[in-house]
C-alpha cells in the first residue's frame, strides 16, 4: 500500500493561492491519486483524481510529476469556506478489494480573511 | 436523489449493547464500505462491499458485521459495543466506472459508547 505524507496544517489568506503537497514515493503503477475535501462534522467529498500530468476540473487543479512519486493540489483564490481537512489518497480504484485507500491525517487548511 | 443517507445520527449504547447503524443510497451504486474516524484522525476502513450478497473486510473489522441483501441497503452492525468503539461511522457509496475514487459519503453517525 502506498503511504502518503503531506503537512498536517497549512494558513491562508481569501484570495491567495494555495498548493498542498503530498508525497507517495512507493507509488505503484495502477495506483490513482486522489483529493477529497472535509468540512467539520460531515463526511468527505471527493475534489479531483489523477493518474499523471495535470488534471483540472472546477474547484482545484492537481499537479504529478513524470515520477509520480509527490503531487500537489492547487486551490486557486481561496475563500473562508475552503477550511477544511484535505486528504491525499493513493490507490488502485478499480480492484476489488475495497481500493485499500488509506485516509491518513490529512492537512488542515485554514484561511483567514 | 438523497444520495447516502445514515440513520441514526447520534447514538449512546452501554458497553456490552449490541446495535445497528443504517446505510442506504439512492444512486444505483456497486460499491458500498463504512469507515470510521476517530477524534483528530483520518479515517479507516472496517468492511466493504462490491456488490448485493458480497462483502470483505477492511482495516479495522473486529466487533463489527455486515450484510449487503440489497443494491440500496449496507446495515454495519456492533456486536458487543465497547468504549474503542466510539467514534464518528461515515458510510460511503460509489459505482463501479469509476471504482473506488470517487465515493459519496454520508452525514455520519456519531456513537458514543459508555
Amino acid at each position: 500500500l502506498a503511504k502518503t505524507t503531506q503537512p498536517i496544517s497549512m494558513d491562508s489568506y481569501e484570495g491567495q493561492e494555495v498548493n498542498i503537497t503530498c508525497s507517495h514515493n512507493n507509488i505503484a503503477t495502477n495506483d490513482y491519486i486522489t483529493w477529497y475535501q472535509q468540512f467539520p462534522s460531515q463526511g468527505p467529498r471527493f475534489i479531483i483524481q489523477g493518474y499523471k500530468t495535470k488534471v483540472t476540473n472546477e474547484v482545484a487543479s492537481l499537479f504529478i510529476p513524470a515520477d509520480r512519486k509527490s503531487s500537489t493540489l492547487s486551490l486557486p483564490r481561496v475563500s473562508l469556506s475552503d477550511t477544511a481537512v484535505y486528504y491525499c489518497l493513493v490507490g488502485d480504484p478499480y480492484n476489488n478489494q475495497g481500493g485499500k485507500l488509506i485516509f491518513g491525517q490529512g492537512t488542515e487548511l485554514s484561511v483567514k480573511p | 436523489n438523497a444520495g447516502v443517507t445514515q440513520t441514526p445520527k447520534f447514538q449512546v449504547l452501554k458497553t456490552g449493547q449490541s446495535m445497528t447503524l443504517q446505510c442506504a443510497q439512492d444512486m444505483n451504486h456497486e460499491y458500498m464500505s463504512w469507515y470510521r474516524q476517530d477524534p483528530g484522525m483520518g479515517l479507516r476502513l472496517i468492511h466493504y462491499s462490491v456488490g448485493a450478497g458480497i462483502t470483505d473486510q477492511g482495516e479495522v473489522p473486529n466487533g463489527y458485521n455486515v450484510s449487503r441483501s440489497t443494491t440500496e441497503d449496507f446495515p454495519l452492525r456492533l456486536l458487543s459495543a465497547a468504549p474503542s468503539q466510539t467514534s464518528v461511522y461515515f458510510c460511503a457509496s460509489s459505482e463501479r466506472g469509476t471504482g473506488w475514487s470517487e465515493q459519496y459519503f454520508g452525514p455520519g453517525t456519531r456513537l458514543t459508547v459508555t
